[in-house]
């Protein structure tokens, strides 16, 4: 069965450091996302991903992040220069419809010390 | 704006015995709704949607969930708890008005199933 996967499974960085984490979506997917989950609370949407474009995003991504699909088969979510308070789990995910389910991949878990 | 309620963090049931998981939302538009189901150190999985057509949809492991208009609720069940269904189940919504593909989750409800 194919399978949302996400690179690396952990990462310590920090404050101030510049992090890339990546994605690869399910292979046919068109729509991608990115989520956090900071621990034991929600799942808080990041930004939605269509047509080479960001499709929508929310208030936590400001200039600071951004989404990159490089080569087709690759999704990636660059934080420019963190903080603190970014420190979090990242999911991402991909649909194939807009409507449709979204399938999440197992998540990254940033450190920021 | 969108936004999702699930009133309880936690439910406990007993196994064999019937569960609910409440979920109320609140958009401008017709709402797609979802469930997803979180295990220990894993994503989310998805167990049911609503789009459109018949109020009760039927999704993964025997779950079930009922879209209630007049409600505003979509509350997620099954007819008998697995030990095995102990979790964190999230409620989700998306307003498809806004045009983008934003999914607004609830802050999710932990169920303990007891053997």
């Amino acid at each position: 069965e194919p399978e949302v996967t996400q690179t690396p499974s952990h990462q310590v960085t920090q404050m101030g450091q510049e992090v890339i984490l990546r994605c690869v979506p399910i292979s046919n997917h068109l729509y991608f996302y990115w989520y956090r989950q900071i621990l034991g609370q929600k799942v808080e949407f990041l930004v939605s991903f269509y047509n080479n474009e960001i499709s929508e995003k929310s208030e936590i991504f400001d200039d600071q992040f951004s989404v990159e699909r490089p080569d087709g088969s690759n999704f990636t979510l660059k934080i420019r220069s963190t903080k603190l308070e970014d420190s979090a789990m990242y999911f991402c995910a991909s649909s194939g419809t807009g409507v449709g389910e979204q399938f999440f991949g197992p998540g990254t878990r940033l450190t920021v010390l | 704006a969108q936004s999702v309620a699930q009133p309880e963090d936690q439910v406990n049931v007993a196994e064999g015995n019937p569960l609910t998981v409440k979920c109320t939302y609140s958009v401008s538009g017709n709402p797609y709704l979802f469930w997803y189901v979180q295990y220990p150190n894993r994503g989310l999985q998805f167990l049911l949607k609503y789009i459109t057509g018949d109020n009760l949809v039927k999704g993964s492991y025997g779950f079930e969930a009922e879209f209630n208009k007049s409600q505003t609720s979509f509350h997620l069940k099954k007819p008998s708890a697995l030990v095995s269904d102990s979790a964190l189940y999230f409620c989700a919504v998306r307003d498809p008005t806004t045009g983008g593909f934003k999914t607004i989750f609830g802050a999710g409800t932990r169920l303990f199933v007891k053997a």
